[in-house]
């Protein structure tokens, strides 16, 4: 069965404090793994896509990076304003994409 | 760009009653998507169009239509709502199977009573 399995399911960090986000995933036929951060109230905005094994994507603070089974999002001398909630979804073959249940990451001053 | 818009943001039905959800989008995307976002699971798929005129089903349907009958807005129906359906609803859309970013709307309350 198609799974996408994210941890921790909440992460506390001072600020300054790196640290990094898991995105496991079983699914036949990868076409796809997006991170998206969502923060309260508000719907999720697109933070990167990734297509194969050894991929990585930066964008400021954060990077994202893709194995054949996981993906990690790792958060380089996090702020308060990265607090949010930070979701993984995988394409799967057909038209089906399957989301995590998201980390809520929360960085103290 | 307004991006995806959704109509009304909050909103509190009684069991039985009906409502529409309006998704609006000025990207010119050919795919569009409806989400339910429930306390501790992921976006699950309603339904979903990849064009004008055309709607299909995703993960949970159940007690849910929708129509596109213009490529800019995706319409969600709930002709009977229950207390199951309370939850939050984001629409979203995509350029197409090449492009498959997807962009969401800020999203509709729903409290059913």
């Amino acid at each position: 069965e198609d799974q996408v399995t994210q941890s921790p399911e909440a992460l506390r960090l001072q600020e300054g404090e790196s640290s990094s986000l898991n995105c496991s995933y079983t699914v036949s036929g990868l076409r796809g793994l997006f991170w998206y951060r969502q923060d309260p109230g508000k719907g999720p905005e697109f933070l990167f896509t990734l297509y194969s094994a050894g991929e990585e994507k930066e964008k400021e603070r954060l990077k994202a990076t893709l194995t054949k089974k996981e993906s990690f999002l790792h958060i380089t001398a996090p702020k308060p304003e990265d607090s949010a909630t930070y979701l993984c979804a995988v394409r799967a073959g057909g038209f089906k994409t399957i989301f995590g249940a998201g980390t809520r990451l929360f960085v103290k001053a | 760009n307004a991006g995806v818009t959704q109509t009304p943001k909050f909103r509190v039905l009684k069991t039985g009653q009906s409502m529409t959800l309006l998704c609006a989008q000025d990207m010119n995307h050919e795919y569009m998507y409806w989400y339910r976002q429930d306390p501790g699971m992921g976006l699950r798929l309603i339904h979903y169009s990849v064009g004008e005129g055309t709607t299909a089903k995703g993960e949970v349907p159940d007690g849910y239509n929708v129509s596109r009958l213009k490529k800019q807005n995706f319409l969600l129906g709930l002709e009977s709502a229950a207390p199951s359906q309370t939850s939050v609803y984001f629409c979203a859309s995509s350029r197409g199977l090449a492009q498959e970013t997807q962009y969401f709307g800020p999203g509709t309350r729903l409290l059913v009573l």
